[in-house]
């Protein structure tokens, strides 16, 4: 089936540093890519949408100088966290979907835990 | 997105039938119903969807009202490695992105 992978799976920062997160697509082409955001014991919440090539769609209240994202190519989207804040600490998961009917599943990546200290 | 209904937890025995049950009453014509489930530490995992007929797959069925406004997600027999969130939700035809509520937290006993 379609694999999506994330690095890191864990990252430690100091406050004020920015870290980048990997997104890739490993047997298919994800011409859509989507960044989720989950704070311990709550649900998924939707950060932004980026589709390859053309700029990112960000959710209401998500700020995207602070949240970079790249989707530079059918296989690759990338989320910076500049200047992160200890309240930035959360666990980051992107998801892909392929070209083709848009009731197709989405796969998810494995998620990043970030800490910032 | 029209939204859903789950409750927070339920408890299932292993090797027995699990019926996590879902209300949507104000789903759309189009809304099509899908189902993913989350362990622990790890991304969401695509289970099952349907939009007006009942759903086999190898993981689970998928029984949906006649009405559209409630489905039940069944895991026929229960394994200790099926205890995770499980989140019903409501897709449209505009856009592939899933909306995620707050699910029902499966707990699977020996």
């Amino acid at each position: 089936g379609a694999v999506v992978s994330q690095h890191p799976s864990r990252v430690i920062c100091k406050s004020g540093t920015s870290v980048k997160i990997e997104c890739r697509s490993l047997d298919f082409q994800a011409t859509t890519m989507f960044w989720y955001r989950q704070f311990p014991k709550q649900s998924l919440m939707l950060m932004a949408t980026s589709n390859e090539g053309s700029k990112a769609t960000y959710e209401q209240g998500v700020e995207k100088d602070k949240f970079l994202i790249n989707h530079a190519s059918l296989t690759l989207s990338t989320l910076t966290v500049t200047s992160a804040h200890p309240e930035d600490s959360s666990f980051y998961i992107c998801s892909a979907v392929g070209p083709g009917d848009n009731n197709s599943p989405l796969h998810f990546g494995n998620g990043t835990r970030l800490t910032v200290t | 997105d029209a939204k859903t209904t789950q409750p927070n937890s339920m408890e299932s025995n292993e090797e027995e039938p699990v019926h996590l049950p879902c209300n949507h009453s104000t789903i759309s014509g189009t809304d099509y119903i899908h189902w993913y489930r989350q362990l622990p530490s790890q991304g969401p995992e695509y289970v099952i969807h349907g939009l007006t007929s009942n759903v086999n797959n190898r993981m689970a069925s998928l029984a949906i009202a006649e009405d559209r406004k409630s489905s039940t997600l069944i895991l026929h027999r229960a394994t200790l490695r099926d205890a995770a969130v499980y989140y019903c939700i409501l897709k449209s035809n505009s856009g592939y992105a899933l909306n995620f509520g707050k699910g029902t937290s499966l707990l699977v006993t020996p």
